[in-house]
């Protein structure tokens, strides 16, 4: 079956400019969860969608928003782009997040510069 | 809230062993295990629900002690595809969140 799908893989933009990233889950699976890598940090959480509810949301200011469509897509915006936004964008997809094993997208790498 | 994982990294040769080591302070539901590759995305390696179970993957397993909230990866006669960063993934009792270390960095040379 295929796998997570995130789209972009690439972005750069400039600061103060807000992006949108999309990611595709596994058919079928209902939760996805979006996470911030950069070196050092590992993952940290932003936030978690089942069924187009946002259900768990990580400790990042409110210009990190999200949503999940009925089909299960999910988006995710960053509005007004600081330096230190940049990062990789993972998103992960699971039957019921944190009770399945979650598969990950390969990410889009987002700089600001 | 974030596990914490040790050590941070580790360098083996071809056939050494070694365990990573994943603890929280928040009773927990399940432990998840990951490894990424430079460049890739993390690839799920198993799951440890509440109930103590150890867990195998080929030479790779792990156990999940919940009255300790602590769990740890074993991985044994390690191999060279072994290298990587491993994270340790955590789902408390109280939410579905899934909530990852920082890593263990893990280097294997010939």
């Amino acid at each position: 079956k295929a796998g997570v799908t995130q789209t972009p893989r690439y972005l750069i933009k400039t600061r103060g400019q807000q992006v949108t990233l999309s990611c595709s889950p596994i058919s079928g699976h209902r939760s996805v969860s979006w996470y911030q890598q950069t070196p050092g940090q590992g993952l940290q959480f932003l936030f978690e969608y089942f069924s187009e509810t946002q259900r768990n949301k990580g400790n990042f200011p409110g210009r990190f928003s999200g949503r999940q469509f009925s089909n299960s897509r999910s988006e995710m915006n960053v509005s007004t782009l600081e330096l230190g936004d940049s990062a990789l964008y993972l998103c992960a997809s699971s039957l019921v997040s944190g009770r399945t094993e979650a598969f990950f997208g390969q990410g889009t790498r987002l700089t600001v510069v | 809230q974030q596990p914490v994982q040790s050590p941070q990294a580790v360098i083996l040769r071809e056939g050494e062993d070694a365990v990573i080591n994943c603890s929280s302070s928040k009773a927990l539901y399940s432990v998840h295990w990951y490894r990424q590759k430079h460049g890739e995305a993390p690839v799920f390696l198993m799951i440890l629900l509440k109930g103590g179970e150890q867990k195998g993957h080929e030479k790779i397993s792990a156990s999940f002690n919940e009255k300790k909230q602590q769990s740890s990866l074993y991985l044994t006669a390690s191999q060279l595809s072994y290298s990587g960063t491993y994270f340790c993934g955590t789902e408390e009792t109280s939410g579905s969140r899934l909530t990852f270390g920082e890593g263990t960095q893990l280097t294997v040379n010939p």
